[in-house]
């Protein structure tokens, strides 16, 4: 079983609408969380952290919870420019005197005119 | 540009060649990590350095691929004897220690990937 599983996708919407993902994880002592974004052949960037109080970035809004361990992001009013691949990430914490991110495989979103 | 930088970003290689790939971190950050991305994949962890010293290694690391960071500063990835499913993106990454515990996500840098292709 994969540390971090996502839905692979793809999530193929009209701009303006509304997409959720999910993902969990399975090693109950992972510390932080948090949702990248990957363009095609680009590296991965820091989307937003995800916090058990819940998170909203402008259209982004991002969920965890611990007793189930599972994250969540949603995405209002999708735009174009969302179109992109989404990477939950789970630090593994800070064991050996460095934090070690474990990458979902992602889900990919496609938005269309 | 003071960013992670790696080189070559693309290399296409014949099945048997040697490779290698060099990441420049920056430069206050003694953190540096190695990760390879496969088509359709996340990045998977492949080994980190604090500072010269390589501290884990992932099993994905076969005794043909080989990590060396010698004074600290750059680091270098050498495949042996290439093959064709070592094709993938080959991500750097780096960070301060001043930032392990408040870690947040925003303060590991990473460079935009070396691509290899084996031919």
């Amino acid at each position: 079983r994969k540390e971090v599983e996502q839905d692979p996708g793809p999530f193929n919407v009209p701009e303006g609408a509304t997409v959720a993902f999910n993902c969990t994880y399975s090693n109950s002592a992972s510390q932080s969380f948090f949702w990248y974004r990957q363009d095609c052949r680009k590296e991965p960037k820091l989307l937003m952290s995800v916090y058990s109080s819940g998170n909203e970035d402008g259209r982004f809004t991002a969920q965890l919870n611990r007793a189930s361990q599972y994250i969540s992001l949603l995405i209002r009013d999708s735009k174009l420019s969302d179109s992109a691949t989404y990477l939950c990430v789970v630090n593994k914490g800070f064991s050996g005197g460095y934090n070690k991110l474990i990458f979902g495989a992602g889900t990919r979103l496609a938005v269309h005119p | 540009d003071t960013g992670v930088s790696q080189n070559p970003r693309h290399k296409i290689t014949k099945r048997g060649q040697n490779v290698t790939f060099r990441c420049d971190p920056i430069s206050e950050h003694n953190r540096l990590y190695w990760y390879r991305q496969t088509l359709g994949q996340g990045p998977e962890f492949l080994t980190y350095f604090q500072n010269e010293a390589q501290l884990e290694k992932s099993r994905l690391l076969s005794d043909r691929f080989s990590a060396e960071r010698p004074k600290g500063s750059f680091s270098t990835l050498e495949i042996q004897r290439t093959e064709q499913g070592d094709s993938a993106m080959y991500l750097c990454a780096s960070s301060l220690p001043s930032d392990d515990k408040a870690f947040s996500g925003n303060t590991i840098y990473f460079g935009e990937g070396s691509w290899l292709t084996v031919v």
